[in-house]
């Protein structure tokens, strides 16, 4: 199957800043999906992106899926405390309905 | 929105012996639930697929035989870790997706449980 690799592992931000974490895949990907876990929580849905190129935002995150759909970011403007967790990106192909987790992101904020 | 209910929510137990948990859909139906494995810090690894009705799918490396998984239903996957080790010990999450979704929607956590083997 796929390998979703994302970038950085650990994000530490001040309070305000912006930040982008990155996921990449080996294999071009049918749709993509962010999910994120508070400390100590279980992954909730964020959003997810299945057209080549797509841009979503949900209030200061945007979402954005590459052209060759491989490779996908989120991107969070003036970072809040309540931006604490891990955000995981999630890839599958068009023949394999599995989804595969990049390691995550955990971004932690100095206020 | 759709919620999957996981529990029991922490559990300790002694080596050798079998611990159950139980993963349900509360409001939708689904063919198909994952069972992962989460190490601290770490992502979410897959470990199987349960199937209602039919026998699930081990990803590589996992052993069946030591993580039984029963779909006896539309709104229930149970894992079994049996003769469990202290190295079995670790955070277990299941996800759920909607019948109705098909195979890409998203996946709907349950809360995860924690198992600690003495």
């Amino acid at each position: 199957g796929q390998q979703v690799m994302q970038i950085p592992q650990y994000q530490h931000v001040q309070e305000g800043e912006d930040f982008t974490t990155y996921c990449n895949s080996s294999t071009t990907l049918s749709n993509i999906q962010w999910y994120k876990q508070r400390p100590g929580g279980h992954p909730v849905f964020l959003i997810q992106l299945v057209k080549s190129g797509e841009v979503k935002k949900q209030k200061r995150l945007t979402f954005q899926f590459g052209e060759a759909k491989k490779n996908s970011s989120l991107h969070i403007t003036a970072t809040q405390t309540t931006d604490v967790g891990t955000y995981f990106c999630a890839g599958s192909s068009s023949n394999d309905y599995k989804l595969s987790f990049g390691a995550g992101t955990t971004v932690t904020v100095r206020a | 929105g759709a919620v999957v209910s996981q529990h029991p929510s922490r559990v300790i137990c002694k080596s050798g012996t079998s611990v159950k948990i139980e993963c349900r859909s509360l409001d939708f139906q689904a063919t198909t639930m994952f069972w992962y494995r989460q190490f601290p810090k770490q992502s979410l690894m897959l470990m199987a697929t349960s199937n209602e009705g039919s026998k699930a799918t081990y990803e590589q490396g996992v052993e069946k035989d030591k993580f039984l998984i029963n779909h006896a239903s539309l709104t229930l996957s149970t894992l079994t870790v049996t003769s469990a080790h202290p190295e079995d010990s670790s955070f277990y999450i299941c996800s759920a997706r909607d019948l109705a979704s098909g195979d890409t929607g998203e996946l709907f956590f349950g809360e995860g449980s924690r198992l600690t083997v003495l």
